[in-house]
C-alpha cells in the first residue's frame, strides 16, 4: 500500500521567502507529527496532529513556522521569511493513534530544504 | 538540553561480526525506546522497541538492551551484514503516559558494515 509522502522532495529557496512542505499520510491514520533534521542532528519534534487538531506545537522553533491539517489526511507546514538556519530535512510521519504503540509511526522521505 | 544521546558517530565492523549501538538518555520519565534505520534519501524506519518494563527484546538479528539505573540502552545485531550498513537513531518517549507520542531522538551513529 502507499506510504506516507512528501513534496517537493527538494526546495531551494532564498532568504526572506515563504515556504510550503506538504505531507500525505498513510489513509486512515489519524495521528500525524512532523520532525526536522539538521545538518549532523538527530530528529527534532516540531508538531503533532491529532485529526485536524493540534495539540502539541512545542517544537516549533519560532512563530515564522505553522502547520495546518485539513479533512484529517494532507498537512501543510508552512515557514515564513526563511532563514539559513532552517536549512534541514523536513520529515513527517503518520501513525494510526497517537501515544501507545510509538513503534507505529511511519515516515515519509522527507522534503530537503536549503535556505540559500 | 539533549535529552538522548548517542555519542558514538560512526561505528564500523567486519561481516560476522557483532554491532553494538548505545544510547544514553537523561528524563527519567520516559518509559518507552525505540530504534530506527535509516538509508540516505529516505525516512527512518522501525526497528525494534523496548518498554522499561522490561530489560531486554528480541527481534532476529536484533537485540536491544535496557539498563534503567545507568539510563542506557544498547543495540545489537548478530550477525552483522553489509545491508544493515546505515544510520541508527536512538528514540524515546513517554509511551504509556498518555501523551502525544512525540518522539525524541538521539543524533544518530553511522554504522558500515564492510563484506
Amino acid at each position: 500500500g502507499a506510504g506516507v509522502s512528501q513534496s517537493p522532495s527538494n526546495k531551494v529557496t532564498e532568504k526572506g521567502k515563504d515556504v510550503e512542505l506538504r505531507c500525505d499520510p498513510i489513509s486512515g491514520h489519524t495521528a500525524l507529527y512532523w520532525y526536522r533534521q539538521s545538518l549532523g542532528q538527530g530528529l527534532e519534534f516540531l508538531i503533532y496532529f491529532q485529526g485536524n487538531s493540534a495539540p502539541d506545537k512545542s517544537g516549533l522553533p519560532s512563530d515564522r513556522f505553522s502547520a495546518e491539517r485539513t479533512g484529517g489526511s494532507v498537512s501543510t507546514l508552512t515557514i515564513q521569511r526563511t532563514q539559513q538556519e532552517d536549512s534541514a530535512v523536513y520529515l513527517c510521519a503518520s501513525s494510526p493513534e497517537a501515544g501507545v504503540l510509538a513503534d507505529t509511526q511511519y515516515f515519509g522521505p522527507g522534503t530537503r530544504l536549503t535556505v540559500l | 538540553d539533549q535529552q538522548v544521546k548517542q555519542n558514538s558517530p560512526s561505528l564500523s565492523v567486519q561481516e560476522g561480526r557483532i554491532s553494538i549501538l548505545n544510547c544514553d538518555y537523561t528524563n527519567s520519565m520516559f518509559d518507552y525506546f525505540l530504534w530506527y534505520k535509516k538509508y540516505p534519501a529516505e525516512g527512518p524506519t522501525f526497528l525494534i522497541s523496548i518498554s522499561s518494563i522490561k530489560d531486554k527484546n528480541e527481534d532476529g538479528r536484533f537485540t536491544v538492551f535496557l539498563n534503567k539505573s545507568a539510563k542506557h540502552l544498547s543495540l545489537h545485531i548478530v550477525p552483522s551484514q553489509p545491508g544493515d550498513s546505515a544510520v541508527y537513531f536512538c528514540a524515546a518517549t513517554r509511551g504509556y503516559s498518555g501523551n502525544t507520542g512525540k518522539l525524541i531522538f538521539g543524533q544518530g551513529t553511522t554504522l558500515q558494515v564492510k563484506p
